[in-house]
């Protein structure tokens, strides 16, 4: 069974303050993809970043930034110099590389950026 | 637009009605998910479809739903007999293949009163 813990209910910053998301997760899959979307409050899942268990790097994209750690079962989630656009509900999902790739969910973060 | 359309994006409803929400997926997309979101929760996985074949089903997805995607391309979700537990934000993802990120549509809500 696969499961994703996001213990983070909600964050408040001011804007331009930098803020990490966390997700942790499990799984039995020796290989799998994590993902991180976006839920603005028009409530269509924007996707954000796709990472495969192979590749440990970490990855920056613009403001944003991914820290995955496979020792820990983490994937966090950093953004920079944080804007009032960036107020929405984040999510962090894992699918099985194979078969028929569903994704589970975890119950998302509510980042609160106030200017 | 080339996303994922959901239609309709609002839908009220009395108890015991039946209601069905169509899903126009990206149009290269073979691969086609619905999703249930209830609030503060994530999305839980409800059935997907390869082309016009289901290939799973969740536990959630009971005997009250059915899903259908003709010939590959839109498909529709239909409850029957809706329950105020049925009310949510149901949400339809394609994928062009596996592993792939799925694309979303804007999700419809219903709500059962």
């Amino acid at each position: 069974a696969q499961k994703v813990t996001q213990a983070q209910t909600e964050i408040s910053v001011v804007e331009k303050e930098d803020v990490t998301l966390d997700c942790v997760y499990e799984t039995r899959d020796t290989t799998y993809y994590l993902f991180w979307y976006k839920q603005p409050p028009s409530g269509e899942l924007v996707f954000l970043i796709r990472r495969n268990s192979f590749d440990e790097q970490n990855e920056i994209s613009g403001r944003y930034s991914w820290n995955f750690q496979k020792s820990t079962s983490s994937f966090n989630f950093t953004i920079t110099a944080s804007q009032v656009v960036d107020s929405a509900v984040y999510f962090c999902a894992l699918s099985a590389i194979s078969g028929y790739s569903t994704l589970t969910f975890g119950k998302g973060t509510m980042l609160l950026v106030s200017p | 637009d080339t996303g994922v359309s959901q239609d309709p994006r609002h839908k009220i409803t009395k108890r015991g009605q039946n209601v069905t929400f169509r899903c126009d997926p990206i149009s290269e997309h073979n691969r086609l998910y619905w999703y249930r979101q209830t609030l503060g929760q994530g999305p839980e996985f409800l059935t997907y479809f390869q082309n016009e074949a289901q290939l799973e089903k969740s536990r959630l997805l009971s005997d009250r739903f059915s899903a259908e995607r003709p010939k590959g391309s839109f498909s529709t979700l239909e409850i029957q007999r809706t329950e105020q537990g049925d009310s949510a934000m149901y949400l339809c993802a394609s994928s062009v293949n596996s592993g792939a990120e799925a694309f979303f549509g804007q999700g419809t809500r219903l709500t059962v009163v």
